[in-house]
């Protein structure tokens, strides 16, 4: 089954404490992207990936960090949590990023940092 | 950079009527857009898109959306809602580079 999965689900941390969030797709996918959903503010690009080693910020990139050493693979690093990245984190894939293609959305990830 | 504006942050019908999801867009030319949808605690859905192919789109659960250019509108419609259409929804445009710009969104509420 095409899917984009995330892992964990559910998350809560305390402040500093390093964390990962990781996202894999099993459709070849060349394009991939962290956003993150908060009330009233819908959802913000956090951070990009056109294809293996390329790697560029969103909207919203501070306090995060993303690698793409394989194509399948794009985790989201917190290296320092803070409550204000307290959300519901969704990692998103596509073909590429033409205007035409859809992006095939992951379950979401919910992430409380106290 | 295109952009929605969804006309109706909450729309509530009873089960069994029409729904109406507005949606308008703003660019110098034709936009490529799509309608997600979201189910509590769930990820985004793909409900349909518009590519220039077609202005009359169909999409999956039965909705359907028209883009009109006259009217820079892509509205989202459904002849019959149903329980389980209860969610938010997401009008978005694609700009180049994959960069899916979200609105604030339209929750569907339907009473029985």
């Amino acid at each position: 089954e095409a899917q984009v999965t995330q892992n964990p689900r559910y998350l809560i941390t305390v402040t500093g404490k390093k964390l990962t969030v990781t996202c894999s797709q099993n459709m070849n996918h060349e394009y991939m992207s962290w956003y993150r959903q908060d009330p009233g503010l819908g959802l913000r690009q956090i951070y990009y990936s056109m294809n293996v080693e390329v790697t560029d910020k969103g909207d919203v990139p501070e306090g995060y960090k993303v690698s793409r050493k394989e194509k399948r693979n794009f985790p989201l690093i917190l290296e320092s949590p803070s409550p204000n990245q307290t959300s519901l984190y969704f990692c998103a894939s596509s073909w590429d990023p033409s205007s035409y293609n859809e992006q095939f959305f992951g379950p979401g990830t919910r992430l409380t940092v106290l | 950079a295109q952009s929605v504006t969804q006309l109706d942050s909450h729309v509530s019908v009873s089960e069994g009527t029409p729904v109406l999801l507005r949606c308008n867009y703003s660019s110098s030319y034709s936009p490529s857009l799509f309608w997600y949808v979201q189910h509590p605690n769930k990820g985004l859905q793909l409900l349909l898109k518009y590519t220039s192919a077609a202005t009359l789109v169909k999409g999956i659960n039965g909705f359907e959306a028209e883009f009109k250019k006259s009217e820079t509108s892509f509205h989202l419609t459904k002849p019959s809602a149903h329980m389980s259409d209860a969610a938010e929804y997401f009008c978005v445009p694609n700009n180049q580079g994959g960069k899916l710009i979200f609105g604030q969104g339209t929750e569907l509420s339907v009473k029985p």
